[in-house]
């Protein structure tokens, strides 16, 4: 879904099914992206990260994919659980400094 | 390690008040930031201290000031709170290069009301 005004995308998905969440990033210069996970009332939590080299990488349970010629990145989930209900963002280096670019956040719903 | 700490959690403020929020890291990292997180929408860069004694400008910088007091320690100051400025903040630290350069720790936030 797109995001408007104050509303974030949602994904609501079955326990045990698998969970793609998708992300745009805006400059092409970017060379690292970095997935976070955001659980209700807490700071956010590194998941996985990805070096512009590379078009793929693995972790427990997650895979990050990345598409550099139409600046997208995406996370797949498997055999998504109750506890992986969160907002995810995707964030892009600022070759600015050691700054780091937020995308909006997608929520994730899992339904047991 | 408590790793990024934040104080208080929970303000509210009358609009004209102003208070500093409190941050504070125990992983020795050199880059502190500060962000705000409005309702539907991302972390947006306030201010940060790339290093112990530098202070630079992030996206949204109007009507708050910092101070890197040590290395471990970075506050964010609002002299004259704000309606508009009703967010979470929170702070996060990081250390250049090694295995993952730009990963950022956060804090739990501070959830600030001003009305």
């Amino acid at each position: 879904g797109e995001s408007v005004g104050l509303h974030l995308p949602t994904l609501s998905v079955q326990e045990g099914d698998n969970s793609i969440i998708n992300c745009a990033y805006s400059n092409s210069a970017s060379d690292y992206f970095i997935w976070y996970k955001q659980e209700s009332g807490k700071g956010p939590q590194f998941i996985i990260d990805i070096r512009s080299n590379m078009d793929k990488r693995q972790g427990q349970r997650v895979t990050v994919l990345l598409n550099k010629t139409v600046k997208h990145l995406s996370l797949q989930i498997a055999a998504t659980q109750p506890g992986d209900s969160a907002v995810y963002f995707c964030a892009e280096n600022s070759r600015n400094g050691n700054k780091l670019v937020f995308g909006a956040g997608t929520i994730l719903r899992v339904k047991s | 390690n408590a790793g990024v700490t934040q104080t208080p959690k929970f303000q509210v403020l009358k609009t004209g008040q102003s208070m500093t929020l409190q941050c504070a890291q125990d992983m020795n990292h050199n880059s502190m930031y500060w962000y705000r997180q409005d309702p539907g929408m991302g972390l947006r860069l306030i201010y940060y201290s790339a290093s112990e004694g530098t202070t630079d400008k992030g996206e949204v910088p109007n009507g708050y000031n910092v101070s890197r007091l040590n290395k471990r320690e970075f506050s964010l100051r609002l002299e004259s709170a704000a309606p508009s400025q009703t967010s979470v903040y929170f702070c996060a630290s990081s250390e250049a290069g090694g295995i993952r350069p730009y990963e950022q720790y956060f804090g739990p936030g501070t959830r600030l009301t001003v009305t």
